[in-house]
């Protein structure tokens, strides 16, 4: 059974940093073909894919937030963390992570997703 | 960057009436590398359909995907309850992924 889980800070004041953690399980980071991204949503708004991280640490990342994103991975604990450089309240949303299978080709669709965590950025 | 977009922004229909969505996508998506996603309020999208035709586990017969090149079609042949939500498209093709803004099917 596949599931992934956020974890992090809920309330960030800006200018701060975001360091959200993917937990998951029923895969490994350490298969062939395999990857896991961030994506956010805004509340009422769509989606947003932000970066990927797969199997062999190869990385993407969205056009305009690179210069503030960084992935990594710890395969040993099964976890994905997403750093957010200089936050601000436009990056108040619901950051997901999710799975991309070994299957896919091309970037990549998504079959299983975690929960979702809401961040808000405030002061 | 591929940019998608998606028509109607609301499609208010009764239970029983077939539901047609669109996505179109700014240049050509490759091999037809495009998914749909239902997301209801408060939860994580759920994924329907991959490669624009082939349906994600679980996923009923009522619904259905085509096209390719520029033009995406989500159609729900008989809406029932449950289908009322919001539906994406994702293009997969190119780096980076983009998603359409959103069609919201709701109930008349």
């Amino acid at each position: 059974q596949v599931t992934l889980k956020e974890s992090g800070p809920a309330l960030v004041r800006p200018t701060q940093t975001l360091r959200l953690t993917c937990t998951f399980s029923g895969f490994s980071l350490t298969t062939s073909a395999m990857r896991v991204s961030w994506i956010r949503q805004p509340p009422g708004k769509a989606l947003e894919w932000l970066g990927r991280i797969d199997w062999d640490d190869d990385k993407f990342y969205s056009t305009s937030l690179k210069t503030r994103l960084s992935i990594s991975k710890d395969t040993s604990k099964n976890q994905v963390v997403l750093t957010m450089t200089n936050m601000d309240p436009v990056d108040t949303a619901t950051y997901y992570c999710a799975r991309t299978p070994k299957s896919a080709v091309g970037m990549g669709y998504f079959d299983y997703w975690g929960q979702g965590m809401l961040v808000t950025v405030s002061s | 960057e591929i940019v998608l977009t998606q028509s109607p922004g609301t499609l208010s229909l009764s239970p029983g009436e077939r539901a047609t969505l669109s996505c179109r996508a700014s240049q050509s998506v490759s091999s037809t590398y495009l998914a749909w996603y239902q997301q209801k309020p408060g939860q994580a999208p759920r994924l329907l359909f991959y490669g624009a035709s082939s349906r994600a586990t679980g996923i009923p017969d009522r619904f259905s995907g085509s096209g390719s090149g520029t033009d995406f079609t989500l159609t729900i042949s008989r809406l029932e309850a449950e289908d009322f939500a919001v539906y994406y498209c994702q293009q997969y093709g190119s780096s980076p992924i983009t998603f359409g803004p959103g069609t919201k099917v709701d109930i008349k």
